[in-house]
This record gives C-alpha cells, sequence and structure tokens, in this order.
C-alpha cells in the first residue's frame, strides 16, 4: 500500500523568501513522485515529476524537488516566491503500470505575504 | 489542444436523487480517472476507464458508479445522494493510461447536496 505524509498544512511565507514544502512517503514497491498545484476553484495542474534518474528535478514556475530514496522523501522548493504562488500544493505517489491511481497528500495552503 | 473538460461545473442536489457527471478527455486520451476531493478526506481515487473498460475502483460504495463510452468521454454517476457527497469531483486523463507518468485534470464539478 502507499500512503502520503505532507508535514505541513499551512505555509505563510514572506514575498520573494524562499520556500520548502515537505513531503514523505511510504510504499513497499517502487513509485512515481508528483507535485500539482490548485489554485481556487480550479483542477490540479502539474508542478513537476520524479520518475527516474537525477534525483533533483527541475519544473514549472521556478519551483524543483529532491527525492531522497533513503528519507523516502520528496520536498518542494522555490528560492523566491511570488504573491501568485498563493495556492493549495499537493504531493503524490503512483505505482508505475496502475492507470493514473494517484495517492495525494492532504494538501499543503501556502500564502505568500506582501 | 483543448483541455479536461468537465460539465456541469457546479451542480445542487438534494439528498437521496442522483446525479450524472460527465468528463471530455483531451483528444486521443484514451485514459480517465476520477477522483473525490473534500476537506475532510483529501483527494481519494473513485475509478478509472481505459477504452471502456473500467482497470482500478478505489474503495468507494456501489452508488459511485462510472462508464465510459467509444469516443473516451466518460460519465459519473452517484445514486441515493448523501450529503456526504459534497465535494469537487475532478477527472484526469491520459493517452495510455498504464504507462503513462502525466495525467491532465479538469477544473472540476463541485457537487452539493442538501
Amino acid at each position: 500500500a502507499q500512503s502520503v505524509t505532507q508535514l505541513d498544512s499551512q505555509v505563510p511565507v514572506f514575498e520573494e523568501a524562499p520556500v520548502e514544502l515537505r513531503c514523505n512517503y511510504s510504499s513497499s514497491v517502487s513509485v512515481y513522485l508528483f507535485w500539482y498545484v490548485q489554485y481556487p476553484n480550479q483542477g490540479l495542474q502539474l508542478l513537476l515529476k520524479y520518475l527516474s534518474g537525477s534525483t533533483l528535478v527541475k519544473g514549472i514556475n521556478g519551483f524543483e524537488a529532491e527525492f531522497n530514496k533513503s528519507q523516502t522523501s520528496f520536498h518542494l522548493r522555490k528560492p523566491s516566491v511570488h504573491i501568485s504562488d498563493t495556492a493549495e500544493y499537493f504531493c503524490a505517489v503512483t505505482p508505475p503500470r496502475t492507470g493514473n491511481q494517484f495517492y495525494f497528500g492532504t494538501g499543503t495552503s501556502l500564502t505568500v505575504i506582501p | 489542444k483543448a483541455g479536461v473538460t468537465q460539465t456541469p461545473r457546479y451542480l445542487i442536489k438534494t439528498r437521496g436523487q442522483q446525479v450524472t457527471l460527465s468528463c471530455s478527455p483531451i483528444s486521443g486520451h484514451r485514459s480517465v480517472s476520477w477522483y473525490q476531493q473534500t476537506p475532510g478526506q483529501g483527494l481519494q481515487f473513485l475509478f478509472e476507464y481505459f477504452s471502456e473498460t473500467q482497470r482500478n475502483k478505489g474503495n468507494f460504495p456501489g452508488r459511485f458508479s462510472g462508464r465510459q463510452f467509444s469516443n473516451s468521454r466518460s460519465e459519473m454517476n452517484v445514486s441515493t445522494l448523501e450529503l456526504g457527497d459534497s465535494a469537487l469531483y475532478l477527472c484526469a486523463s491520459s493517452a495510455l493510461g498504464f504507462w503513462d507518468t502525466e495525467a491532465f485534470f479538469g477544473q472540476g464539478t463541485r457537487l452539493t447536496v442538501v
């Protein structure tokens, strides 16, 4: 079975400051890892994904994440946030070849303060 | 290229009624997955269809059902609605399903049961 834990439900941060959103997962098999962003009243948009290879993954809007197999973590980072980054962020995993059956964390609400 | 389209965007139903939600995937995509998003339970996988066949099903009661048509459009039906069914229902499409590593989400249908 798979599970995802997002350690912080809410993260306030000042504009232009760095931010890290934490994600840990548990799985008995290899998984692909994802970060999605959801703006109010919208669906989910893919920020980045880790499938294999380099453990540092770069995504859209200046976000990046690092896969750490030993710590089963996939933390999301951005060196300088903007007001427009205010949104809900979801970490998700899926075992390969499971038909897009994602297991999502409970989400982290990022609020960027002017 | 048009994205994933869900209709209607908002719906209000009375307890005990049934409802049908629609999802049109990205052109050429053959896999459609459905998710329920609630504040208490977060994002939970309902089921996935590929080429008109249900391949995976989450842990939801039989009141939740779906189908997929030959043009890959999918519908989700909930019978005998309960107050707890109030949620944002998201669908996601991908080209190949099992072999894909990315799903594209629609904006969702907000269902309110009163």
